[in-house]
């Protein structure tokens, strides 16, 4: 596609379940962000992906908190046991040069 | 400290008007530096490369002081369409640290 698409646009869950996030980066980005964003706040740096090397998974906000990308294709972001503090927008992002980052438009989650 | 830490505004300026945004950053050795807009509700989006140089592009001009650890975009002539809120970017490492916005509101 000619850009970055993620799925679902919005999620409703309840409070305890596990979600998955989809991000399908722009083809031959080699780098991929995920980012939250609260409502009224700034972004918020999860995980970073670049090529096959580790990721770095230094923004996880706890362990409930995965993400996964098999060499430069989609990655899942996957939350368990949602809690109510996670309802966020989820952003992905993917990059080819370094900063130039081009982003999604987000899966906003809701947790009930 | 935060790593990276704007005005969060808002600016309410007249169509025409230039408006100056700031920003600083805590780590020394960040590398690279970035302006985005994110329009409401809506995706960041880049804006500009912050050169040691500074750089212009149009009406927007940005600049960086290495030795202050700061950040400037200029915006002359504002227009209407120059409403969103203006993310600093700095590259620390891997990551794209983003500050938290200025919200900027152009009216007629």
């Amino acid at each position: 596609g000619a850009g970055v698409s993620q799925s679902p646009s919005n999620k409703v869950t309840e409070k305890g379940k596990d979600v998955e996030l989809r991000c399908d980066p722009i083809s031959g980005h080699t780098a991929l962000y995920w980012y939250r964003q609260r409502l009224g706040q700034g972004l918020e740096f999860l995980i970073y992906f670049q090529g096959n090397s580790a990721p770095d998974k230094s923004g996880l906000p706890s362990d409930r908190f995965s993400a996964e990308r098999t060499g430069e294709s989609v990655s899942t972001l996957t939350i368990q046991r949602t809690q109510q503090e996670d309802s966020a927008v989820y952003l992905c992002a993917s990059s080819l040069v370094l900063g130039e980052a081009f982003f999604g438009q987000g899966t906003r989650l809701t947790v009930v | 400290r935060k790593e990276v830490e704007q005005d969060p505004g808002p600016f309410n300026v007249p169509e025409g008007a230039t408006v100056a945004f700031n920003c600083t950053y805590s780590n020394s050795a960040s590398q690279s530096f970035f302006w985005y807009r994110q329009d409401c509700r809506k995706e960041p989006k880049l804006l500009m490369s912050v050169y040691s140089s500074g750089n212009e592009d149009g009406r927007f001009t940005a600049q960086l002081n290495r030795a202050s650890q700061y950040i400037s975009l200029l915006i002359r002539d504002s227009k209407l369409s120059d409403s969103a809120t203006y993310l600093c970017v700095v590259q620390a490492g891997t990551a794209l640290i983003f500050g938290k916005g200025t919200t900027l509101s152009v009216s007629s």
